[in-house]
């Protein structure tokens, strides 16, 4: 069984562009979280999806968007790209519970 | 703001003693914590949970222990193996069970063999 697969492992983007990383559920599991996690910090949450809607969002900008498709699977969109935009992405699924909060490996974004 | 911190940000232990990482919370609204594991170059592994109903809470080599009172959250580690180096975080959860996860810095654990 497939745990949280994220895609790409690693992106390089120049300052300005516009990104957008890809994060399939582990199975069974409905509900898709997204987390930026900083070079020596902990993982600090965007936002979460359920039901293909945006179900609560952390203290991020609008840059910061999401989707998530019919097949629970979830897309993070940021614009504008800064500097600051650099960091660990992590997705997370859990089970229509709420419990069982499973991450993926992550996505190694760099801005330059 | 509400936060969830670590007393140490560092733990160097021989292998084969217990560690023990410790994790306070301000909010006393969260009603599940979770501890994590993070290997460089992964994402947080899932380590135990434990929901406020209950203090204490074992799995393998693990016990998390929950204090309410000084909200307080332990992690407690035995017999600790060189496999165990990795950043320790504690999570805690409110807003229900299907809210997001609010995160502390980090313990790393070293174990020198």
């Amino acid at each position: 069984d497939a745990g949280v697969t994220q895609s790409p492992t690693h992106l390089i983007k120049t300052r300005g562009q516009q990104v957008t990383l890809r994060c399939s559920p582990k199975s069974g599991h409905d509900t898709v979280s997204w987390y930026q996690q900083a070079l020596g910090q902990g993982p600090q949450f965007i936002f979460q999806y359920y039901e293909e809607e945006e179900r609560q969002r952390g203290n991020f900008p609008d840059r910061f968007s999401g989707h998530q498709f019919p097949n629970y699977s979830s897309e993070l969109n940021v614009n504008a790209l800064l500097l600051g935009d650099s960091a660990l992405y992590l997705c997370a699924s859990s089970l229509p519970s709420g419990y069982g909060y499973t991450f993926g490996s992550g996505t190694r974004l760099t801005v330059v | 703001g509400e936060s969830v911190g670590l007393h140490l940000p560092t733990l160097s232990v021989q292998e084969g003693d217990n560690s023990i990482i410790n994790c306070a919370y301000s909010n006393s609204a969260s009603d599940y914590f979770i501890w994590y594991k993070q290997e460089s170059g992964k994402g947080p592994q899932f380590i135990i949970d434990i929901r406020s109903n209950m203090d204490k809470r074992q799995g393998q080599r693990v016990t998390v222990l929950l204090n309410k009172t000084v909200k307080h959250l332990s992690l407690q580690i035995a017999a600790t193996q060189p496999g165990d180096s990795a950043v320790y975080f504690c999570a805690e959860n409110y807003g229900g069970s299907q809210g997001n996860l609010i995160f502390g810095k980090g313990t790393k654990l070293s174990v020198k063999p």
